[in-house]
């Protein structure tokens, strides 16, 4: 059973200040995707992450992959209060048709 | 482009009455998807068609029926509603291909009483 573990799931921060959250994975899998929620909203596609060693940009967002360590990572870079979200990363099933397994989701706050 | 729409976005039902959650996407997908999220959770996929003429189960299929109507649409069907099936559902389409992202639609919030 494939499952997606994310920490932290809370995670409260300064304006200006760096963190990462992480993702884990159980089994292999081809494909990684990052998604952001703001309250009461739809998901939003943020990174595709096909490939060990990709990595992508988007902003003050950096997201990485290393399928090896079956483990990603996504960055955050001198947070500003618009990055206040819920970030999930989601890994795919090899072989099957799309299906994604979803971490339960990192809750960011940015602080002033 | 309208990318997916949900109707309703907010319903709430008795214990044991039905009721069908409609979704059509805009974007000549083949894949449509059907999740429900509920509190500190991630989402959980329900049923999916790959494409046209096919569904399958989900994580979490048991209490829930589809349709995929059409390329466009695919239904979610509650016969006997519990309140465990309170949620939040969204519904997703993708193309197939090498890094089909998933467009998610607005949501139907479901409340059972």
């Amino acid at each position: 059973e494939l499952k997606v573990e994310q920490n932290p799931l809370f995670l409260s921060m300064q304006e200006g200040k760096n963190y990462t959250i992480y993702c884990n994975y159980s089994t292999t899998s081809d494909r990684l995707y990052w998604y952001r929620q703001d309250p009461g909203k739809s998901l939003e596609s943020l990174f595709v992450l096909l490939s060990n060693g990709a990595v992508k940009q988007e902003g003050r967002l950096m997201a990485s992959l290393d399928t090896k360590a079956r483990l990603s990572t996504l960055h955050i870079t001198a947070a500003v209060h618009d990055l206040s979200a819920t970030y999930f990363c989601a890994v795919d099933i090899r072989g099957s048709q799309g299906n994604l397994i979803f971490g339960k989701g990192t809750k960011l706050s940015v602080k002033p | 482009n309208a990318g997916v729409t949900q109707t309703p976005k907010f319903q709430v039902l008795k214990t044991g009455q039905s009721m069908t959650l409609q979704c059509a996407q805009d974007m000549n997908h083949n894949s449509m998807y059907w999740y429900r999220q509920d509190p500190g959770m991630g989402l959980r996929l329900i049923y999916y068609s790959a494409s046209e003429g096919t569904t399958d189960k989900g994580e979490v299929p048991n209490g829930y029926n589809v349709s995929r109507l059409n390329k466009r649409e695919f239904s979610l069907r509650l016969e006997s509603a519990a309140p465990s099936q309170t949620s939040v559902y969204f519904c997703a389409s993708s193309e197939i291909g090498y890094a089909d992202t998933q467009y998610f639609g607005p949501g139907t919030r479901l409340t059972v009483l």
